[in-house]
């Protein structure tokens, strides 16, 4: 089965450590993105990368940092320096060119601060 | 940056009543999306919309591309309880998509 999976489901971090959400695709779609998702707002652009060993920053990119090393692949580490993590990130990929904005996502994983 | 304004934010229906939402943009897009999302779970797209005028039906959903290309409308018709959701536009333009804040579907069967 084709899709995008997200682990963990949940993820608990603890003050001053740096946590990593793993994104991974089979669709063999080249571009991949991260959002964040806060109660009652739209989703948030973090990073997106569109070919292998490039990726860019998105609309709120401070406190977060990304690899795509494998085109399944697109990693994303929250860092200490990102002050309010406790959000829902969602993985997203899509095919390049003009499919680019047709985007698919994954199940999402819940960032929770102890 | 851009922005849409999606409406309306919550909606209470009988199950078996038809549903409109829709979304506006003092911005141009290429494309606009529908989607759902069910609590705890990633956004399923439901409906692509990639031209100007489009209109487009998934099963009971329809939606079209507004003729302006800053606007588009999402329309349920017959809704049973399993529409129960939160259904979000987006706008896509340079390759990079601006979400609405969602339209919260609740139907009482």
């Amino acid at each position: 089965d084709g899709g995008i999976t997200q682990s963990p489901k949940y993820l608990f971090r603890k003050e001053g450590q740096n946590v990593t959400l793993s994104c991974e695709q089979n669709l063999n779609h080249d571009a991949m993105y991260w959002y964040r998702q806060d109660p009652g707002q739209g989703l948030r652009l973090i990073y997106y990368s569109q070919i292998v060993n490039d990726f860019q920053k998105g609309d709120i990119a401070e406190g977060y940092s990304v690899s795509r090393e494998k085109k399944e692949s697109f990693p994303l580490t929250v860092t200490s320096a990102q002050k309010n993590p406790t959000a829902f990130y969602l993985c997203a990929s899509s095919l390049s060119g003009t499919d680019q904005e047709t985007q698919y996502f994954g199940p999402g994983t819940r960032l929770l601060v102890l | 940056g851009q922005q849409l304004n999606q409406s309306p934010q919550s909606m209470f229906i009988q199950e078996g009543e038809d549903v409109s939402m829709n979304c506006t943009s003092s911005s141009i897009f290429n494309t606009w999306l529908w989607y759902k999302q069910e609590p705890g779970e990633g956004p399923v797209l439901l409906i692509a919309l990639y031209k100007a005028g489009e209109l487009t039906s998934n099963g009971r959903l329809t939606a079209q591309f507004g003729i302006t290309r800053k606007d588009s409308f999402l329309n349920i018709s017959a809704s049973i309880p399993s529409d129960v959701g939160i259904y979000f536009c987006a706008g896509g333009s340079n390759y990079k998509l601006t979400f609405g804040k969602g339209t919260l579907l609740t139907v009482n069967p």
